[in-house]
């Protein structure tokens, strides 16, 4: 059964570094997210993306983030100068058509900020 | 804001009974999702409901989305400790492909045998 896979399942970084995670959606899918989920807190949308450009975006979602999708299969999420405040578990998500709301999780990145 | 609030927040059983979760809400959602979610891990998909009074069933698992669009929810028949983890309504405003969903805090569901 296809899935969304996302590395590193871990990540450690000082306070300020840059940080790149990857995901790897569903390859007949068109839409794409992240989501964040702070430790005990609920699943909070960042981003959306289709065609090739941000859909949608939360207010979470500043200037110190971005994404792309470099080539045909991965998208990326990155973080320019990282806060402790980014500490949480990080999931990419994916949907099919238009009109096929239901979204498929990835495993998550664990990212640690110190 | 669209908030989804789910009840309760922590449920202990025995293997074998039965229960019931909610997750309701004051706005409409032309979708909900349940999800469930073990420590460490991504939310995998359980079951889809769009269609207001829509009935859904997963073997034990009973999903129902309301008439109104408001509110669903999952009822567990003869629960088992494999039943155990949290689980996570999530909704989407828009019927369309690129909709952020909306999720819940959770019920944390233990099942003892």
């Amino acid at each position: 059964e296809p899935e969304v896979t996302q590395t590193p399942s871990h990540q450690v970084t000082q306070m300020g570094q840059e940080v790149i995670l990857r995901c790897v959606p569903i390859s007949n899918h068109l839409y794409f997210y992240w989501y964040r989920q702070i430790l005990g807190q609920k699943v909070e949308f960042l981003v959306s993306f289709y065609n090739n450009e941000i859909s949608e975006k939360s207010e979470i979602f500043d200037d110190q983030f971005s994404v792309e999708r470099p080539d045909g299969s991965n998208f990326t999420l990155k973080i320019r100068s990282t806060k402790l405040e980014d500490s949480a578990m990080y999931f990419c998500a994916s949907s099919a058509r238009t009109g096929q709301e239901t979204q498929y999780f990835g495993p998550g990145t664990r990212l640690l900020v110190l | 804001t669209q908030l989804l609030e789910q009840s309760p927040q922590f449920l202990s059983i025995q293997e074998g009974e039965n229960l019931t979760v909610y997750c309701n809400s004051s706005s409409v959602f032309s979708s909900l999702q349940w999800y469930r979610q073990e420590p460490g891990e991504g939310p995998v998909l359980l079951v889809t409901v769009v269609t207001g009074g829509e009935v859904k069933k997963l073997k034990r698992l009973t999903f129902q989305f309301g008439d109104a669009r408001k509110d669903s929810s999952l009822h567990i028949t003869a629960a088992q400790p494999g039943d155990t983890g949290l689980y996570l309504c999530a909704g989407a405003k828009i019927p369309s492909g690129n909709t952020p969903l909306v999720f819940g805090k959770g019920t944390r569901l233990s099942v003892i045998a």
